[in-house]
């Protein structure tokens, strides 16, 4: 059972290079997560997806689009990326309900944008 | 709108010591609390988590956190902490109010918590 599996591991862009982060859980979960970590700033939620088809901003949208593919696949793209948007990425997964089920994470991936 | 203020960033801590590590809350509404830890260059995984019932949460590893409504805290304790347990700590809150698609969680800036031999 891999679980939330993300991809790159690693990234390395130039400013104004394009890139799309890859994610795919197989835990038949509802909603999909992008968040972005840094150091002493805890997690912010990027984008999310409630459920297939839909998609809604969360706390730090701009420089950020994502596609909900499918149930499974929930994909984040930089489109011009810029030195600020160096940092590691998150994406999680969750069963929906009106109960808070935990997240699940992925292992992340490590973008450098110089 | 929630917040969560974690009040250490760094905890250092002698095998075999307790160890505490402090989380707040702000929140209009009821709330739920979460205790996430990431191990070096992997993704976060659940502790423990408080929905409703027992302030007395137990969770994995030997961890356990009390809610406290009064104080608008979940302090995170460990009696007894090993070499293994070195990882960052994340302290999390959603607010009931949230509907089922819109769930989301709020964290805290993460405590890092090392295990001195």
């Amino acid at each position: 059972n891999a679980g939330v599996t993300q991809t790159p591991k690693f990234q390395v862009l130039k400013t104004g290079q394009s890139m799309t982060l890859q994610c795919a859980q197989d835990m038949n979960h509802n909603s999909m997560y992008w968040y972005r970590q840094d150091p002493g700033m805890g997690l912010r939620l990027i984008y999310y997806s409630a459920s297939e088809g839909t998609t809604d901003k969360g706390e730090v949208p701009n420089g950020y689009n994502v596609s909900r593919l499918n149930k499974r696949e929930f994909s984040l793209r930089l489109e011009s990326a810029a030195p600020s948007q160096t940092s590691v990425y998150f994406c999680a997964s969750r069963s929906q309900g009106y109960r808070p089920e935990a997240l699940h994470f992925g292992n992340g991936t490590r973008l450098t944008v110089t | 709108a929630q917040s969560v203020t974690q009040l250490d960033s760094q905890v250092p801590v002698f095998e075999e010591a307790p160890v505490e590590l402090r989380c707040n809350y702000s929140s209009s509404v009821s709330v739920y609390l979460f205790w996430y830890v990431q191990y070096p260059n992997q993704g976060l995984q659940l502790l423990l988590k408080y929905l409703s019932g027992s302030t007395l949460v137990k969770g994995i590893n030997g961890f356990e956190a009390e809610f406290n409504k009064s104080q608008t805290s979940f302090h995170l304790r460990k009696p007894s902490v090993h070499i293994s347990d070195t990882a960052e700590y994340f302290c999390a809150v959603s607010d009931q109010a949230s509907g089922a698609g819109s769930y989301q969680l709020t964290f805290g800036k993460g405590t890092k918590l090392s295990v001195i031999p």
